[in-house]
Formats: structure tokens, sequence, C-alpha cells
């Protein structure tokens, strides 16, 4: 019974370069969340997807940032161009409906380094 | 608009004595709240959640959370803390009929000394 699972969990790249990040959520869950995490900045929300859709994006960047959720395979997060500001966790969740009402469900993160 | 509020950044508690994390949160409509908590290098663990019901809420590892609306309060409590419970937890809302996307507050850090 796999959690959420990310990879790669820690992810170093140099500026300019491309980070893609993939997640899988929960057997049954159709409801992808990303976010991403500075510290002592809490948790920030970026997008939100399900399969083939994206529902919310409004906490994503304009540039460089994307986000997909094909009908197979993972959820993919991607950065173009990385800057040293993109350096954060990111964390993925899924949910098994997307009400008010249902918890999400964490994956263990992937650490971005950029140097 | 809604916002959390997690007043404290640190808590400090020895063990056996009981806990509790701050939460107040501000909301236009019916709130959702649930809270979290991350060990290092983790996710977010879901702890439990208030959606309707009774204002007391039970959830994972002994921990409790109690709704108050009068205060907009969702304070999460614990009788007796231990030394594994030291981690960072978050409280997060979502409105009742608004966005499906929770709002999470900064994280308490939570200290449990020996």
């Amino acid at each position: 019974n796999a959690g959420v699972m990310q990879n790669p969990r820690h992810l170093v790249r140099r500026r300019g370069q491309e980070a893609r990040l993939r997640c899988s959520p929960m057997k049954g869950h159709s409801h992808v969340y990303w976010y991403r995490q500075l510290p002592e900045e809490g948790l920030k929300f970026m997008v939100y997807l399900q399969k083939e859709n994206i529902i919310d994006e409004s906490g994503m960047p304009k540039e460089r940032f994307s986000a997909e959720f094909p009908k197979e395979g993972p959820s993919i997060l991607r950065i173009q161009q990385v800057v040293r500001g993109d350096s954060a966790a990111y964390f993925c969740a899924s949910s098994l409906a997307g009400g008010h009402m249902n918890e999400q469900f964490f994956g263990p993160g992937t650490r971005l380094t950029v140097l | 608009a809604q916002s959390v509020a997690q007043p404290e950044d640190q808590v400090n508690v020895a063990e056996g004595n009981p806990l509790t994390v701050k939460c107040t949160y501000s909301v236009s409509g019916n709130p959702y709240l649930f809270w979290y908590v991350q060990y290092p290098n983790r996710g977010l663990q879901f702890l439990l959640k208030y959606i309707t019901g009774d204002n007391l809420v039970k959830g994972s590892y002994g921990f409790e959370a109690e709704f108050n609306k009068s205060q907009t309060s969702f304070h999460l409590k614990k009788p007796s803390a231990l030394v594994s419970d030291s981690a960072l937890y978050f409280c997060a809302v979502v409105i009742s009929g608004g966005s499906y996307i929770p709002t999470f507050g900064r994280g308490t850090s939570l200290i449990v000394h020996p």
C-alpha cells in the first residue's frame, strides 16, 4: 500500500538547467497538488491538477514553471532555466477527491538545490 | 479570503506535561480545519480535521483539537507529551463552498524535552 511517491528525493542543478520533479499519487487518487516549502516560510500552494487537467495554478509563477498530470504516468513539475531562488523543498500531495473535506496525503518531497 | 495564524514559532514542553499548539483562522464562510505534522526530511502527515459536529476532534497519536467558533481558533492539544512528538505542526483551513485549496499556517516547531 504505497503512499505518495516523489522522485528524485534530492536534485542538484546549475543555474540555467531544467529540473523535472515527479509525483505518483496514492493508488486510487486522481487529485494532485504541488507545494513549495522554504525554511521558516511554511507551505505555499503552487498548482492543483486532476488527470489531464489543471484545475488551479494560481500559486505557480507565470514563467519557467509548468505542471502536468497525464492520463498515464506520474505528475510532473517542470522548472526551466532554474535560478538560485528556486532552491526549496517541493512537496506533492494527493487526495481521493477534490472536495473541501478531504485531507491530503503528502509525499516525502524533492529537495532542489540550484548551484 | 482565508488565512491561518500560528502565533508561536516554537513551543517547548517537558515530557509528560500537556501541550497546546495554537491556531487561529480568518475566513469569510464556514471553515474546514486540519492539523498536519511534519517530521524532519519528511512530508506532512494528516493528524485530524474538523468538518462539522462535535467541536472536540480526536486524531492520531493521542492528539485532539477543539474548534471554537467565537474565538476562531482550532488549538491542537495532547494531555501528555512524548519526546517523539517533537516535530513541525501545521494548521490549515479550507472554506466550505470556496476554493478546494487549503491555506496553511507557517508552522510551529514543538520541542518536547526529556
